[in-house]
């Protein structure tokens, strides 16, 4: 069973750059054909796509925040990572990783870790 | 504004049949598999529907998908109290290179 775990600052300053990173266990992340992914909410509102990355290293992500983000994979750890940059209060939200399977699409979700972007 | 549009509510009583709609657009639901996520109350989303109409294993077939044209629909029959949750449908969009995610739709069983 695949699970992921995210982990990081829950406090982050305004201007500065927001790092999380997504644990993988019960599976290799660079086995089969996935895409990972990251997914914010902010408190009482909807799910806002991030973007995702292949184990290949190519990329995909939201127009509206493809400026400030960069996600990268480490296979060595199983791991992968979000950072945002010149973050402000509108990026405080929970902040999900996620597998992106070319099938099933969205199938397994981290527990989510709350980001909260204030002096 | 979300790219995808869904009614922001949605009720029914306990045994009832509701139906949530998602409606998009030809870069979008019109040439795209839909996809539905549930998200209990303090949870994480969790993947309802798949591929327009298909179940992971596991979710019962109280929840079925659709899609005709440019938009979407999430039944779920014999409502129960445990079903109260929000529902949002995803998809990718072809003009934006991403996927997008409806506005979420709060069902509540009366």
């Amino acid at each position: 069973q695949v699970q992921l775990q995210e982990s990081g600052p829950g406090l982050v300053k305004p201007s500065q750059t927001l790092s999380l990173t997504c644990t993988v266990s019960g599976g290799s992340i660079s086995s089969g054909s996935y895409y990972w992914s990251w997914i914010r909410q902010p408190a009482g509102k909807g799910l806002e796509w991030i973007g995702r990355i292949y184990t290949s290293g190519s990329t995909n992500y939201n127009p509206s925040l493809k400026s400030r983000v960069t996600i990268s994979v480490d296979t060595s750890k199983n791991q992968f990572s979000l950072n945002l940059s010149s973050v402000t209060a509108a990026d405080t939200a929970v902040y999900y990783c996620a597998r992106d399977n070319e099938e099933a699409g969205l199938d397994y979700w981290g527990q989510g870790t709350l980001v909260t972007v204030s002096s | 504004q979300s790219v995808l549009t869904q009614p922001p509510s949605a009720s029914g009583t306990p045994g009832q049949r509701v139906t949530i709609s998602c409606s998009g657009s030809s870069s979008n639901i019109g040439s795209n598999y839909v996809y539905w996520h549930q998200q209990l109350p303090g949870t994480a989303p969790k993947l309802l529907i798949y591929r327009n109409n298909q179940r992971p294993s596991g979710v019962p077939d109280r929840f079925s998908g659709s899609k005709f044209g440019t938009s979407a629909s999430l039944a779920i029959s014999g409502l129960r109290s445990e079903d109260e949750a929000d529902y949002y449908c995803a998809v990718w969009d072809n003009s934006l290179s991403g996927v997008v995610f409806g506005g979420g739709t709060k069902l509540t069983v009366l």
